[in-house]
């Protein structure tokens, strides 16, 4: 069975920090991975997606992740934090042997200090 | 162009009531997607539309709750007598399907429901 697990049920950077938030899979066929963000009282948004192009994907808002296979890992991060990248982010996968069916993580919540 | 729209945006009900929660997908989207999200948890997956038909319902907790999507278009999600546990934004999710597993999903702002 497919799952996702994101380390981190908070997070907090200052503005101009590193952002890392991380993600494990598992699935046991090569998977589809998503970032998604959630700003509060609005829809999920895609940030980017895996889809076994390149292992560096780049996203919206100077987001980008890494799938690394052999750490079963596709954390998140973008070198400079701003305030408005306060937000929840969640991690999800997606695989031949689930469908269509998306398995998120259970979310992070990024907090950015001035 | 719109976006994937979801009505009431809140519902308020008693236990054992039934309710409907509607969902306008973005036009030409042949894939809808229900999900739950309790709180402080990621969305759950509920069901899976191509087209009319329910390709994939195997998240539905149990019989009280059921999706239609009659004319390939909007999606109602029903719930029969209510409980507190089902307390919850219920989110819709549609994608422009080309039969790949990568299609991007657009949600909804989704319908905040509580079971008083």
């Amino acid at each position: 069975a497919q799952s996702v697990t994101q380390l981190g049920s908070h997070v907090s950077v200052s503005e101009g920090a590193l952002v890392l938030l991380r993600c494990n899979y598992s699935s046991s066929v090569p998977p589809y991975l998503f970032w998604y963000v959630q700003y509060p009282n609005q829809g999920l948004q895609l940030l980017l997606k895996y889809t076994s192009a390149a292992t560096l994907v780049k996203g919206i808002n100077g987001f980008e992740a890494e799938f690394k296979k052999s750490e079963t890992s596709f954390h998140l991060t973008k070198p400079s934090a701003h305030m408005s990248d306060a937000a929840e982010y969640f991690c999800a996968v997606r695989g031949n042997t689930g469908g269509f069916k998306t398995i998120f993580g259970a979310g992070t919540r990024l907090f950015v200090k001035a | 162009g719109a976006g994937v729209s979801q009505t009431p945006s809140n519902k308020v009900t008693e236990k054992g009531k039934y309710v409907e929660l509607r969902c306008d997908p973005i036009s030409g989207h042949t894939a809808l997607y229900w999900y739950r999200q309790s709180l402080g948890q990621g969305p759950e997956f509920l069901i899976y539309f191509q087209g009319t038909g329910a390709a994939d319902d195997s998240g539905l907790p149990n019989d009280r709750f059921f999706a239609v999507r009659p004319e390939g278009s909007v999606s109602t999600l029903k719930i029969q007598r209510t409980e507190r546990g089902d307390s919850a934004v219920y989110l819709c999710a549609s994608s422009f399907s080309s039969g790949s597993v990568a299609d991007t999903q657009y949600f909804g702002p989704g319908t905040r429901l509580t079971v008083l």
